[in-house]
């Protein structure tokens, strides 16, 4: 299984809800990752799990939580966000950390904030 | 802070010709990986392909390539017949500080049958 999945593919929540992305691989790898892509623009990192503990942070706003309750599974907790949050966010694993590790991604979920 | 620039936004290419698309980027490490990913309209992030920067020979993955060059901080991507499915966002990339992938702009490549 070399596959990443996240659910949902689409999210349509307003500016008081909350709401949690979710991202699972099965290939065995330590090390998963949120990314977040605004239209026409390249994925930015926003958190780093390695050994499901939080390695990056990349000064994301606290009204994004990730969580990484097992090797295998990732979350990002969503609350109070802003329209200009709408964005793809993008879920990768890699074996581990570090810039031997080959990053597979997954599908995106694509958020809407009203 | 590193930087990835891609200084072409958009290219098209006849179907089954050769396409090169460029990318320059600029690093302090002494030991890097630098990446080609695609981007079809399904938004899936795939590997297209890697080149080790201590490696002097260009890396090959069937009809695709790349021109490393290291001096001059240079590594384009060459895609031979090009196909229809080729046609995607690409995206060129290094990773930084062992974990952060860095991405380029893109470029839009188009494919004319």
């Amino acid at each position: 299984d070399t596959e990443v999945t996240q659910t949902p593919k689409h999210l349509v929540m307003g500016m008081t809800n909350k709401k949690s992305l979710k991202c699972e691989q099965h290939m065995g790898h330590r090390a998963m990752y949120w990314y977040k892509q605004k239209a026409k623009k390249p994925p930015e990192l926003m958190f780093v799990y390695s050994y499901e503990k939080l390695s990056i942070n990349e000064s994301v706003p606290s009204r994004f939580s990730p969580e990484c309750p097992n090797s295998s599974l990732l979350n990002l907790h969503l609350h109070a966000l802003q329209p200009e949050d709408s964005a793809l966010y993008l879920c990768a694993s890699s074996r581990t950390s570090g810039i031997y590790n080959e990053q597979f991604f997954g599908p995106g979920t694509r958020l809407t904030v009203l | 802070a590193q930087t990835v620039t891609q200084s072409q936004p958009e290219m098209s290419v006849q179907e089954a010709e050769t396409v090169t698309l460029s990318c320059t980027y600029d690093t302090s490490e002494s030991d890097y990986y630098l990446f080609w990913y695609k981007q079809p309209p399904s938004r899936q992030m795939i590997l297209v392909i890697r080149q080790e920067a201590y490696k002097q020979q260009n890396a090959t993955e069937n009809r695709f390539s790349v021109n490393f060059q290291k001096a001059a901080k240079s590594f384009s991507l060459k895609i031979s017949d090009s196909q229809l499915g080729d046609a995607a966002m690409y995206f060129c990339a290094d990773i930084q500080g062992a974990q952060k992938l860095v991405f380029g702009q893109g470029t839009r490549l188009t494919i004319n049958p």
